[in-house]
Parts: structure tokens; C-alpha cells; sequence
């Protein structure tokens, strides 16, 4: 498969408890980004990466919520001391050329509970 | 900072009939970019546009970005069954390092 990986595609997890995603970008696609879907809206910037380094993160990112793409690869989102409000589908996207538009993975459903 | 709009927020058709969704920005985009999400599926991307006033063509949907680089629309002529879902516009900002802001989304439902 040469598309977005994201793993695992559905967690429940009580409140208190950290999780962590991963995503796997299609290989060639130096740019990585990670966006949070709730029901019936669009999709909302988290972070970027290109290659390995974080280029931007949303001011909504509460210090609960932490990236990393160690070696330009796959990528971990994890959020501490999860609270209900952060249930919701967390999408992972690359992109390596402007005009060819993201590759979204079929993205983590969190429950918190 | 930088929002999006989209209206209608939801369509109901009958097959055959055309649809259209327009898109509107709060701030001059250096590109928007339009992606379609299934029920129950992740969004996928569709086209790009660039320059001002640009209109592209795939198929029977029709894309056309605003002379002001501010707004878009997306048109579908004859709709079919398979076009329902949610059609998302997206737009990069001047500056923002290729991070895209979502629209608000149109559903768009389809019925025999």
C-alpha cells in the first residue's frame, strides 16, 4: 500500500490516561501534517513538518498535544492527560510538490470516555 | 487569523439536477485547493487553482477561483449518486508555509 498509514484507527481511552498516533506518509513526501476532524466540520490545522523539523503548530494546541517526525519519516502525535473535548478524528496528511494537493490517511477515531 | 466559509452548508438534490458550493475567504489566498470526504471516509483531493480567475474543468465538475483570490466555487453539472459527500474548499494563505485552512464544508446529498 502507497498511501497514508495511520495507526491505530480507533481508540478509547479514559480521561486522564495519553495516547499516541502514528502516521506513516507516503515515502516520497517530505511534508507531513496532522489536522483534527470533529462531526460535520472541516478539518483543523494541528502541525507541520517538513522533512524532520516542525515548521508550525497551531495556537489552538493546548501543551497537552506534542509532535515529532524523528528522521524525516513516519510521525507520533500524542496528547497527555486527555480530556473529552479532544475526542474527535485526528488526520495525518503528506505532500511533497505545491499543486498536487494532500494525501490524507484514513485517520484515528479518539474516544475519551 | 485566516477563516474560510462555505455555503450552503447542506444540499439535497434529485439525480440530474446541478449543484453548486461556493467559498469564501477572509483573507487573499495564494492557492485554493478542493477535496471531496465520503461518509465515513477522509478527505481526497480533487484540484488545485493558482492564478486569479482561473477556471478547470474535470469531467462535469467545473472549479473556478474568484479574480480577487478570495473566493471559489465549485460546480457540478448532472449530479449522479456518486457524488454525494462533503466538498471541502482549502486555502493556503500568502506566507503560511504551505499550511491549508479548511472550509466549513457543503454536504451535498443525492437522491433518485
Amino acid at each position: 500500500d502507497t498511501g497514508v498509514s495511520q495507526d491505530p484507527r480507533h481508540k478509547i481511552t479514559k480521561r486522564g490516561q495519553n495516547v499516541t498516533f502514528r502516521c506513516d506518509p507516503i515515502s516520497e513526501h517530505n511534508r507531513l501534517y496532522w489536522y483534527r476532524q470533529t462531526l460535520g466540520q472541516g478539518p483543523e490545522f494541528l502541525t507541520y513538518f517538513q522533512n524532520e523539523a516542525q515548521l508550525e503548530k497551531s495556537r489552538l494546541l493546548s501543551d497537552r498535544f506534542s509532535a515529532e517526525r524523528p528522521k524525516g519519516s513516519f510521525s507520533t502525535l500524542e496528547i497527555q492527560r486527555t480530556e473529552q473535548g479532544d475526542s474527535a478524528m485526528y488526520l495525518c496528511a503528506s505532500s511533497l510538490v505545491a499543486g498536487r494537493g494532500y494525501t490524507f490517511g484514513s485517520g484515528t477515531r479518539l474516544t475519551v470516555v | 487569523g485566516q477563516q474560510v466559509m462555505q455555503i450552503p452548508q447542506y444540499q439535497h438534490v434529485q439525480e440530474g439536477e446541478d449543484f453548486t458550493t461556493y467559498c469564501n475567504s477572509s483573507t487573499t489566498l495564494s492557492n485554493i485547493q478542493w477535496y471531496k470526504q465520503r461518509p465515513g471516509g477522509h478527505p481526497v483531493f480533487l484540484i488545485q487553482l493558482v492564478k486569479s480567475g482561473e477556471v478547470k474543468k474535470q469531467k462535469r465538475l467545473t472549479f473556478q477561483f474568484g479574480e480577487a483570490k478570495k473566493n471559489s466555487s465549485l460546480h457540478i453539472t448532472a449530479t449522479q449518486t456518486t457524488d454525494v459527500g462533503t466538498y471541502f474548499c482549502a486555502g493556503e494563505g500568502p506566507g503560511t508555509a504551505s499550511k491549508l485552512t479548511f472550509g466549513t464544508g457543503t454536504r451535498l446529498q443525492v437522491t433518485l
